[in-house]
């Protein structure tokens, strides 16, 4: 089925460093959401963004909302170990009771 | 966040049998619930939207008569692999949509682990 784009792939960073990934779209999404994903487990609700522009902050965590509507942002500030899993981003148009999924990132860090 | 559990959490079976994942939603109701299914290092793939006290809704190339859904109340949603074989091995997910204003937060259950052997 249709997924977002969500870049990067993967991350290898060093402890303490800052993280970003975003994800596109060529439509446009009426929710943004923002998942964690440790091995073995379900994904975990992080943030989620319901209008366009809004910035939005969960500790360290900080998502927004595109202004076009088609692309969202996540980033993690001085990371650190537990933050490693898979990250997914997911949107909803309005009206559709499903998400549309990222392909994930990978993240990796390096103590 | 709202809380949403799966049983079992890993299942292991003979090939020809049939396998039962429960899908709860312990502290809201949900009038909609999701399966998924995740092969290894790759995205959530949906397999079908199970609406409570009607036929559940499935993705393309989803074989309703293999994968039986059933969402009876709006705190349980199962699902059934019916006559499992090697290939349906994988980690199957749920998730169910809490309301908020005309959008919803979707929270995941924990996943379930089937190998078929």
């Amino acid at each position: 089925g249709q997924q977002l784009n969500q870049s990067p792939q993967s991350m290898f960073i060093q402890e303490g460093e800052d993280v970003s990934m975003n994800c596109t779209s060529s439509s446009i999404f009426n929710t943004w959401l923002w998942y964690k994903q440790d091995p073995g487990e379900g994904p975990v609700l992080l943030i989620a963004l319901y209008k366009a522009g809004e910035l939005t902050s969960n500790g360290r965590l900080t998502a927004q909302f595109g202004i076009t509507r088609k692309d969202s942002f996540l980033n993690i500030s001085a990371s650190i170990p537990s933050d490693v899993g898979i990250y997914f981003c997911a949107g909803q148009r309005w009206g559709a009771q499903k998400l549309v999924f990222g392909q994930g990132t990978r993240l990796t860090i390096n103590p | 966040g709202a809380v949403v559990s799966q049983h079992p959490s890993w299942v292991i079976c003979k090939s020809g049998t049939s396998v039962k994942i429960e899908c709860r939603s312990l502290d809201f109701q949900a009038t909609t619930m999701f399966w998924y299914r995740q092969f290894p290092k790759q995205s959530l793939m949906l397999m079908a939207t199970s609406n409570e006290g009607s036929k559940a809704t499935y993705e393309q190339g989803v074989e309703k008569d293999k994968f039986l859904i059933n969402h009876a109340s709006l705190t349980l949603s199962t699902l059934t692999v019916t006559s499992a074989h090697p290939e349906d091995s994988s980690f199957y997910i749920c998730s169910a949509r809490r309301l908020v204003t005309n959008t919803g937060e979707l929270f995941f259950g924990e996943g379930s682990r089937l190998t078929v052997l």
